[in-house]
């Protein structure tokens, strides 16, 4: 298809492990983002890259997280040493540089 | 105090009434405002996307922005069962690289038959 694809769409992991999540955006798109969503909390920004670099990455909750985007295209993000406060959606999308950003249907996490 | 407040509902309407949902923020430097849809298990998907005050439709859909009243709705006509979902308001400023979308919690809306 022709949207933001992200894979897996569910993974199920014991606390300590590490999980890699990732995303591949819509082609052409330059910008990319990640967001998290878990109940109560809504939808949080975690990272954007435009390219393979990233201006803005303040939304990263710890040192336990990264992201990395090669080729202009594919996203990688990486939590290590899950923690149970780790489970949720984590959502990605795309954009043509300032334009609306298109969501993928996300990756469920669940940390045991 | 959320920087985006959303009435998260439920709301339940019966098929063919208008809907109005609404948010409400305090950062006078968004400028970029959209709603998206979400249905369950599913990512959101966007319906409107405005910049700074006005109005905007597209189909059934209708946006409004007021800047001066910090203030964002959408309405939707002749609802449908299809559109039961959770409503999602969301804005951002528009300087450079700040490009993060700020949310609202959500409006989960139910369209009855």
């Amino acid at each position: 298809g022709a949207g933001v694809s992200q894979s897996p769409s569910n993974k199920v992991t014991e606390k300590g492990k590490d999980v890699e999540l990732r995303c591949d955006p819509i082609s052409g798109h330059t910008a990319l983002y990640w967001y998290r969503q878990s109940l109560g909390q809504g939808l949080e920004f975690l990272i954007y890259f435009q390219g393979n670099s990233a201006p803005d990455k303040s939304g990263l909750p710890s040192d336990r997280f990264s992201a990395e985007r090669t080729g202009g295209s594919v996203s990688t993000l990486t939590i290590q040493r899950t923690q149970q406060e780790d489970s949720a959606v984590y959502l990605c999308a795309s954009s043509w540089y300032n334009q609306p950003q298109h969501f993928g249907d996300g990756t469920r996490l669940s940390i045991l | 105090q959320k920087e985006v407040e959303q009435d998260p509902g439920p709301l339940s309407v019966p098929e063919g009434a208008i809907v109005s949902l609404n948010c409400t923020y305090s950062n006078s430097a968004f400028q970029y405002f959209m709603w998206y849809r979400q249905y369950s298990r599913k990512g959101p998907e966007l319906l409107m996307y405005t910049y700074s005050s006005g109005n905007k439709e597209d189909g059934r859909f209708t946006a409004q922005v007021d800047k001066s009243s910090k203030y964002i709705s959408l309405f939707i006509r002749d609802s449908q069962p299809s559109d039961s979902a959770t409503y999602l308001c969301a804005m951002r400023a528009g300087a450079g690289n700040n490009r993060k979308l700020i949310w609202g919690l959500g409006t989960s809306l139910a369209v009855n038959p």
